[in-house]
């Protein structure tokens, strides 16, 4: 149990489109989702973390603007990247918590985006 | 921001060796996590810990959460090439649903 899915798993667009990335947890019902954002070479960076129905709480330094976090519901959440620029290229997990197992975070298996 | 040392930055073994990693914080945790991350995918977590000096085993892997909840350590025991990946341990403090992770130990095994 515990699976995380987000879809695509890999997109390349154009500089000054917007990306839409979504993250689902496929049999449990999350309380809270996570995003990061990973450098090659390096560790997770959270972005923002994101509950159902409510707003996205992001990180400090983090654009909310750009980076737009929609938790529709306990199962879906999607990160838009708005206006992409080539230095928005990386690679973004997202990651779930399971209600009453809020100590425990699964990932999903990333997406890789990269801005021409 | 917080920090976990995390050590060592890589390794490289052969086959069959046993292979042990370390994190080491200045702040107090609530519980460990360690993860195995594999190229281009999402992290797995590979065991939780949620006691001080609790000591757990997932086949031959054994983590541990150390007395004074500042650090953790975890092994692996006969490794074998698929135990190949990046390998990260991540704390999270009381109260609180967001993880500090290490920077991650990468781990190479010849055959």
């Amino acid at each position: 149990g515990a699976v995380v899915s987000q879809h695509p798993s890999r997109v390349i667009c154009k500089s000054g489109t917007s990306v839409k990335i979504e993250c689902r947890s496929l049999d449990f019902q999350a309380t809270t989702m996570f995003w990061y954002r990973q450098f090659p070479k390096q560790s997770l960076m959270l972005m923002a973390t994101s509950n159902e129905g409510s707003k996205a709480t992001y990180e400090q330094g983090v654009e909310k603007d750009k980076f737009l976090i929609n938790h529709a519901s306990l199962t879906l959440s999607t990160l838009t990247v708005t206006s992409a620029h080539p230095e928005d290229s990386s690679f973004y997990i997202c990651s779930a918590t399971r209600q009453g197992w809020a100590d425990t975070q699964y990932f999903g298996p990333g997406t890789r985006l990269t801005v021409l | 921001g917080q920090q976990l040392n995390q050590s060592p930055q890589s390794m490289f073994i052969q086959e069959g060796e046993d292979v042990s990693m370390n994190c080491t914080s200045s702040s107090i945790f609530n519980t460990w996590l360690w993860y195995k991350q594999d190229p281009g995918e999402g992290p797995v977590l590979l065991i939780a810990l949620y006691k001080a000096g609790e000591l757990t085993s997932n086949g031959r892997l054994t983590a541990q959460f150390g007395i004074t909840r500042k650090d953790s350590f975890l092994n692996i025991s006969a490794s074998i090439p698929s135990d190949v990946g990046i390998y990260f341990c991540a704390g999270q403090f009381k109260g609180s649903e967001k993880l500090v992770f290490g920077k991650g130990t990468k781990l190479t095994v010849n055959p």
